[in-house]
């Protein structure tokens, strides 16, 4: 069936480091693939999206790529700042419905 | 803020009891999703209204319920509560329904059952 995986947290890195989330799915046609973000306190938002392969998603100096020979969606960050910790999930919508299936979420801390 | 607007933020009501979590969508958006958020499941889908007719369902219980009104808000209906449900419950709206479409999550009720 269709499901999301993402490597486990929490994530603690220092301000500046390089991060990198991993995702994976299965599903079957073609998915789009997406990332949001949960802040503390408040909903999901959408921080970028892919809606074929090969297709890079980009938001806020965060990138991530819709490789479909590893079915992988992996979320990165070249610097980190202590506003980006957040809770993050990886999600695919692959149904004419428009719902998600969802990742479990990996927390990202970062210090100062 | 997303545009979606969800109440109460905050719920605590006893085993056995029903309660009704209420969705008011985007403004033009006519799909509204619910999520379910717990710390052993996940983020989970329960149900998804489209112009006021149930759309698609994924793991949501007997116990719960679910509709969307001309007005295009949403109400979900947690009835013979058990602890086990205690949980943050998202409502989402987007516009279009295919899986390219980008969904606006409201903050979620947070429900405790004690």
């Amino acid at each position: 069936g269709n499901s999301v995986t993402q490597m486990e947290g929490p994530v603690t890195l220092s301000e500046e480091a390089f991060l990198t989330i991993n995702c994976t799915y299965t599903a079957t046609g073609y998915p789009s693939l997406f990332w949001y973000v949960q802040y503390p306190g408040e909903g999901l938002q959408l921080l970028l999206k892919a809606t074929k392969a090969d297709d890079k998603g980009s938001n806020k100096g965060f990138e991530a790529t819709y490789r479909k020979e590893t079915t992988s969606f992996h979320l990165e960050k070249g610097s980190v700042q202590v506003s980006d910790s957040a809770v993050y999930f990886c999600a695919h919508g692959s149904s004419n419905t428009g719902k998600l299936i969802f990742g479990q979420g990996t927390t990202l801390q970062v210090k100062p | 803020d997303s545009g979606v607007t969800q109440t109460p933020k905050h719920l605590i009501t006893a085993t056995g009891q029903r309660v009704t979590l209420r969705c008011s969508p985007r403004s033009g958006d006519l799909s509204v999703y619910w999520y379910q958020q717990s710390l052993d499941q996940g983020l989970q889908f329960l149900i998804q209204y489209y112009n006021g007719e149930e759309r698609a369902k994924g793991n949501i219980l007997e116990r719960f319920s679910a509709q969307q009104f001309p007005d295009l808000h949403s109400e979900l209906n947690l009835s013979s509560l058990e602890l086990g449900d205690s949980a943050l419950y998202f409502c989402a709206s987007s516009v279009g329904t295919t899986r390219n479409t980008e969904a606006f999550f409201g903050q979620g009720t947070r429900l405790t059952v004690v």
